[in-house]
């Protein structure tokens, strides 16, 4: 999994505090995706983004979750006022370009609230 | 409601036989399907994928085989390596939607 860097890949929160998570994707990749996945689950799409755009948010939870993906840094996956439901293991994939090119995943950062 | 499905949670094999891997889908819209492998503590790496164009798909020991009108995939694996132990993801997408649906995985273990 070479490429794709998350980090932190482990972080401990508190409820009620905010979990930043970050995604530098592969070199040459502009399009990046978020994953999350619970235990004895697969994986479930959040959120997809390109450079300063985000293009399809149908994934992610309506409140205390954002994604952005600036023009320079890494992508950051936000989320507000963790609860422990929002215990699990967060994903980061990035691909060259759309159209179906297989995405390329980072090892993940695993949220625990305490 | 899940549209992507890999109702086996498990598969043991010995060594040096083959692994088959099944997968089943609801969604007559997606048309193009991935596996991915998985260790504990690592992200998913790409194995293989198939356009729907095709029935098959062939690298090295790994063959994916579709089925379309039975909206069903395999992964066949042969001959099977303890290294091939791992947790088994089938996803799927259909054109224009970068979204993966991913199944929950089938846990293959190789014995030697």
């Amino acid at each position: 999994n070479a490429g794709v860097m998350q980090n932190p890949r482990h972080l401990v929160r508190r409820r009620g505090q905010e979990a930043r998570l970050r995604c530098s994707p592969m070199k040459g990749h502009s399009h990046v995706y978020w994953y999350r996945q619970l235990p004895e689950e697969g994986l479930k799409f959040m959120v997809y983004l390109q450079k300063e755009n985000i293009i399809d948010e149908s994934g992610m939870p309506k409140e205390r979750f954002s994604a952005e993906f600036p023009k320079e840094g890494p992508s950051i996956l936000r989320i507000q006022q963790v609860v422990r439901g929002d215990s699990a293991a967060y994903f980061c994939a990035s691909s060259p370009w759309g159209g179906g090119q297989p995405q390329h995943f980072g090892d993940g950062t695993r949220l625990s609230i305490l | 409601d899940q549209q992507v499905k890999q109702n086996s949670p498990s598969l043991s094999v010995q060594e040096g036989r083959i692994s088959i891997l099944n997968c089943d889908y609801t969604n007559s819209m997606f048309d193009y399907f991935l596996w991915y492998k998985k260790y504990p503590a690592e992200g998913p790496t790409f194995l293989i994928s198939i356009s729907s164009i095709k029935d098959k798909n062939e690298d090295g020991r790994f063959t994916v085989f579709l089925n379309k009108s039975a909206k069903h995939l395999s992964l066949h694996i042969v001959p099977s390596q303890p290294g091939d132990s791992a947790v088994y993801f089938c996803a799927a997408t259909q054109g224009g939607s970068e979204k993966l649906v991913f199944g929950k995985g089938t846990k293959l273990t190789v014995n030697p």
